[in-house]
């Protein structure tokens, strides 16, 4: 079975700070991806991170890091310098390799709120 | 940027009315998906669509519940005698390739479903 985990429903954090949002995941498929997802207020769904289970290195993207861990199946976003606009809800998502449907397995979600 | 399209943004109806919700995928784009979030909860995975037959489906996706690609463009989710409980943000999405586990699915904006 597939899953996806954000144990922190709400976060705060001082503007120009760095914020780290937890992620873990399980699953039995060897290979996989793992993203990250914005979802403001207004409701869509903006991607900004993505990380293969095979890849060596951490992914960066802007001011967007994921911290991999793959011993541990977590597969944390860090958003540095944190800006008043990052408010939003944030889900981790994880799309295992094997499935044929090559749909995403979302989590909870955890709301940011930048706070100036 | 080429992006993702849903019409309507918002839709109210009748509980026992059939709606139809439109989509118009990414172009290039091969593999199409219905998501839906219920207010305050995570996203969850309606049905994959691919070569123009459905490639996976959840248990939320039964009987009530239909997705066609009429022409070259459009991909729509039917839900044939809505329920209270169908009320939530219905998302489509693409995405290129078929596999590919480092591939993003690309968001439309969101259809709100509100049933009366």
């Amino acid at each position: 079975a597939q899953k996806i985990t954000q144990t922190q429903p709400g976060m705060f954090v001082q503007e120009k700070e760095a914020v780290t949002l937890d992620c873990t995941y399980d699953t039995s498929d060897p290979s996989y991806g793992l993203f990250w997802y914005k979802q403001p207020s207004s409701g869509e769904m903006i991607f900004l991170i993505y990380q293969g289970s095979y890849d060596q290195q951490n992914a960066t993207e802007g001011r967007y890091s994921l911290n991999f861990q793959k011993a541990r199946k977590s597969a944390n976003l860090v958003i540095s310098a944190s800006q008043l606009g990052d408010s939003a809800m944030y889900f981790c998502a994880m799309r295992p390799q094997g499935n044929t449907g090559n749909q995403f397995y979302f989590g909870t979600g955890t709301s940011l709120t930048v706070i100036p | 940027e080429p992006e993702v399209t849903q019409t309507p943004s918002h839709q109210v109806t009748q509980m026992g009315q059939e709606v139809i919700l439109r989509c118009v995928p990414i172009s290039n784009h091969l593999y199409f998906y219905w998501y839906r979030q219920i207010l305050g909860q995570k996203v969850e995975f309606l049905v994959s669509f691919y070569n123009n037959e459905i490639s996976e489906k959840s248990e939320i996706f039964d009987d009530q519940f239909s997705v066609e690609r009429p022409d070259g463009s459009n991909f729509t989710l039917k839900i044939r005698s809505t329920k209270l409980e169908d009320s939530a943000m219905y998302f489509c999405a693409s995405s290129p390739l078929k596999g590919g586990r480092n591939q993003p699915q690309h968001f439309g904006d969101g259809t709100r479903l509100s049933i009366l």
